[in-house]
């Protein structure tokens, strides 16, 4: 079946510093999704692209749709401490999304 | 404008008993996704709906769970005879199908925890 790698699986950073986390798939899909997930509550859509090297913004936050239709990246600038989360990558297909294992973002104080 | 709603937030049962559980999507979506998440991992696929229509299974659900979206609004998870293994979030997502193929924008719930003892 589908699956997607996504890494890291965990980030340890200082504030201030940017991130970036990435997903790669053996299959084709037609829609990349990132979201976020903090403890207890569901995952929450920061970005979605539909087009294969589309570039997108949500404030700090940077992703791309790789050329290939296989692999995804996410930006984060200037990580803040209430970046603090789960960032989940998302592949869709067929009306269908698969999700990665997700990368755990931590931030130093 | 509400978001996804999920009913109860938080389910403890013992091994056995059933349970159901509910989600009310945003009012003009016309799908409805059910996930499983455990600890560590993404949310997996259950089904989906579109209007009242459920499209498609997972293989995952097994024959003591089923849904239901009886008027196309909101929907029923139920999972009879419940097994410790069954102890997972449970999530509902909501997207509208356009036909400009964003069709993948899904929006969740907070989600359901179910544990079973």
């Amino acid at each position: 079946g589908q699956q997607l790698n996504q890494s890291p699986q965990s980030m340890f950073i200082q504030e201030g510093e940017d991130v970036s986390m990435n997903c790669t798939s053996s299959s084709i899909f037609n829609t990349w999704l990132w979201y976020k997930q903090e403890p207890g509550e569901g995952p929450v859509l920061l970005i979605a692209l539909y087009k294969a090297g589309e570039l997108t913004s949500n404030g700090r936050l940077t992703a791309q749709f790789g050329i290939t239709r296989k692999d995804s990246f996410l930006n984060i600038s200037a990580s803040i401490p209430s970046d603090v989360g789960i960032y989940f990558c998302a592949g869709g297909a067929d009306d269908k999304i698969i999700f990665g294992k997700g990368t755990r973002l931590h931030i130093l104080p | 404008d509400t978001g996804v709603s999920q009913d109860p937030r938080h389910k403890i049962t013992k091994r056995g008993q059933n349970v159901t559980f509910r989600c009310d999507p945003i009012s003009e979506h016309n799908r409805l996704y059910w996930y499983r998440q455990t600890l560590g991992q993404g949310p997996e696929f259950l089904t989906y709906f579109q209007n009242e229509a459920q499209l498609e299974k997972s293989r995952l659900l097994s024959d003591r769970f089923s849904a239901e979206r009886p008027k196309g609004s909101f929907s029923t998870l139920e999972i009879q005879r419940t097994e410790q293994g069954d102890s997972a979030m449970y999530l509902c997502a909501s997207s509208l199908e356009l036909f400009s193929g964003r069709n993948n924008e899904q929006f969740f719930g907070p989600g359901t925890r179910l544990t079973v003892l």
